[in-house]
């Protein structure tokens, strides 16, 4: 069955300093990735999708993710983080054994620190 | 602009009572989708539907109901039945079943019961 898990339900990072989010997925089939951000009390809104094309993805906001097949992985990453990024990101995956349905992960929490 | 209105975004409800949160998309979109989110607990999915008139139970169906009289309408009913129905709920579309899955979402309704 497909799964994703995101490594760290809070990460937290300075001002300026590297964003890292972790998502690893499981699926036996080729997959569809995406990366979501919910800001308090909102909607999700789409930061960037994998759809089989090239393995670096780059998304709105500065933020861009890559495609490592052989680890399963879809990491999210921005390289200067900005006050206003501090929100809820959450990683999904479908494909074709979940008839496309969404599979989500639990969420991380970004806290920028001034 | 195309989109995905909920409304109220805020609702209050007394215990006992049953309660339609509204739903609507511009989008054309074929599947809808309303999850529930709890903090801590990322998106569980309650129901979905690709078509209309026809829907399918999520993860958590139990004290909702729904309908799909119509391609741009999803309302979801939370019933006396349902034990914790205080949580934020968000109304989701696709473009149509077997896409990629990508979902648009709208800002969510907020309930409360008292």
């Amino acid at each position: 069955a497909q799964s994703v898990t995101q490594l760290g339900s809070h990460v937290s990072v300075s001002e300026g300093a590297l964003v890292l989010l972790r998502c690893n997925y499981s699926s036996s089939v080729p997959p569809y990735l995406f990366w979501y951000v919910q800001y308090p009390n909102q909607g999700l809104q789409l930061l960037l999708k994998y759809t089989s094309a090239a393995t670096l993805v780059k998304g709105i906001n500065g933020f861009e993710a890559e495609f490592k097949k052989s680890e399963t992985s879809f990491h999210l990453t921005k390289p200067s983080a900005h006050m206003s990024d501090a929100a809820e990101y959450f990683c999904a995956v479908s494909d074709s054994d979940s008839n496309y349905q969404l599979i989500w992960g639990a969420g991380t929490k970004l806290i920028i620190k001034p | 602009d195309g989109g995905i209105t909920q409304s109220p975004k805020y609702l209050f409800r007394k215990e006992g009572q049953n309660v339609t949160l509204s739903c609507e998309q511009n989008l054309n979109h074929d599947a809808m989708y309303w999850y529930r989110q709890d903090p801590g607990q990322g998106l569980r999915l309650i129901y979905y539907s690709q078509i209309v008139n026809d829907f399918q139970k999520g993860d958590i169906a139990e004290g909702y109901s729904v309908s799909r009289e119509k391609k741009e309408s999803f309302p979801l009913t939370v019933t006396s039945a349902q034990k914790n129905p205080t949580a934020f709920y968000l109304c989701a579309s696709s473009i149509f079943a077997g896409a990629s899955g990508e979902q648009f979402f709208g800002p969510g309704t907020r309930l409360t019961v008292l």
